[in-house]
Formats: structure tokens, sequence, C-alpha cells
């Protein structure tokens, strides 16, 4: 059973460019949580999505930001426009549909880096 | 708002020694607790959970954990370090979402040398 798979593992943007960051979650899992984590912090909850739903996103960036989770496919969190400050690693996590307390399984994460 | 705190940014121990790591916490509620460790290039993986019930827990790779409520504190500990020991590890906190399960928050981590 693959964990959580990511790509890319690295990403360089320039300014004003778009990144889009992608999230495979575990094979059975329909809950998706994506997590930030800038330079010399811990690791930031952003957006807690299931199947064609945003359950939570009290975390994300007001402005810039999206994320998405389609019936088919990958996860997808979108930067429209980065800035220096959104260089950071961003880490995708993945539970199962069933009842609470779910473990989170994380993947390699995603490095940003934006010139 | 829930934060934690891992007060030791680097710590080295020999192979075979004890070892304590810090976490301290501050959530308003009864905490969800965890610790995670990170190998290079790697994803998190979690070590231990604390929800409720015995305040000492014991985890994986011989890790164990101890709640604290009057000091806030869920320090992790292992009485015998081995090599592959070494890594990032970091706490959190889980505050609750809508539906049981939880968004965490994370401390800065703690990066673990092990040396001969």
């Amino acid at each position: 059973n693959a964990g959580v798979m990511q790509n890319p593992r690295h990403l360089v943007r320039r300014r004003g460019q778009e990144a889009r960051l992608r999230c495979s979650p575990m094979k059975g899992h329909s809950h998706v949580y994506w997590y930030r984590q800038l330079p010399e912090e811990g690791l930031k909850f952003m957006v807690y999505l299931q199947k064609e739903n945003i359950i939570d996103e009290s975390g994300m960036p007001k402005e810039r930001f999206s994320a998405e989770f389609p019936k088919e496919g990958p996860s997808i969190l979108r930067i429209q426009q980065v800035v220096r400050g959104d260089s950071a690693a961003y880490f995708c996590a993945s539970s199962p549909p069933t009842l609470r307390n779910n473990e989170q399984f994380f993947g390699p994460g995603t490095r940003l880096t934006v010139l | 708002a829930q934060s934690v705190t891992q007060p030791d940014i680097h710590i080295t121990v020999s192979e075979g020694a004890s070892l304590e790591l810090r976490c301290n916490y501050s959530y308003g509620a009864t905490p969800y607790l965890f610790w995670y460790v990170q190998s290079p290039g790697q994803g998190l993986q979690l070590l231990l959970k604390y929800f409720s019930g015995d305040t000492l827990v014991q985890g994986i790779k011989g890790f164990e954990a101890e709640f604290k409520r009057s000091q806030s504190s869920f320090n992790l500990r292992k009485p015998s370090v081995h090599w592959s020991d070494a890594a990032e590890y970091f706490c959190a906190v889980g505050a609750h979402l809508g539906d049981g399960n939880e968004k965490l928050t994370f401390g800065t981590g703690t990066r673990l040398t092990i040396i001969p």
C-alpha cells in the first residue's frame, strides 16, 4: 500500500508565477489535510478537505491560496502570484473515512522556493 | 489558540544512552497530543498519541511519553537510543474539527543526533 504521494518534491517559481502542488492520499483515504512549514517554524494547519468539499480552511491565507480535492484525482493546493514569503515546505496528510481521532499519514512534502 | 513549544532545537546523545525530548503545550480544553518523527526526505511518522486515560503512553520503536496536565507537558522518552533514531522529532496538539478529527499544531521540532 503506497503512502501519501506528493509532487513535485521541489518546485522553483519566480515571483508572480503560479504554483500547483499535488497530493495523492493513501488508498482508501478520503480526508486530506494541508500544512505549511515556514523556515524555522513548526508545521501550521492550512486546510482540511474531503472529496469535493472544503471542511475547514481556517489556516488558509485569505488571498492567492486555494485548495481542492476533486472526486477523481489528487488534491491540489494552488498558490497564485507567488511571493518570496511563500517559500516553505508544504505537507499533505490523509486519513481514512472512519469515525473519530484518525491518524494522519503524511507525505514527504513539497519544497517551494520563490526566486 | 493552541500552541506547542519544544525548547530544545538540537540534542546530541550517545548511542545506548537515555533520551528525553521536551514538549509544552497550550490549549484551552483537554488536549489531544502527538509525537511525530521525520527522517530526512521522508514524511512525518506517528510515534504515539494521547487522547485520554493512562497518562503514560507507549509508542512504536520503544518510545513512550507522559502527559502531565499540571505542567502542560508531554515529554518523549526512550531508555536506550539507537543510531537509527537520529531524526527530527515534532510534538503536536490537536484542535477538534467538526467531524471528530483534529487539525494539528506542531512545535518547531527537535533535531536528534546520535554519536557512537
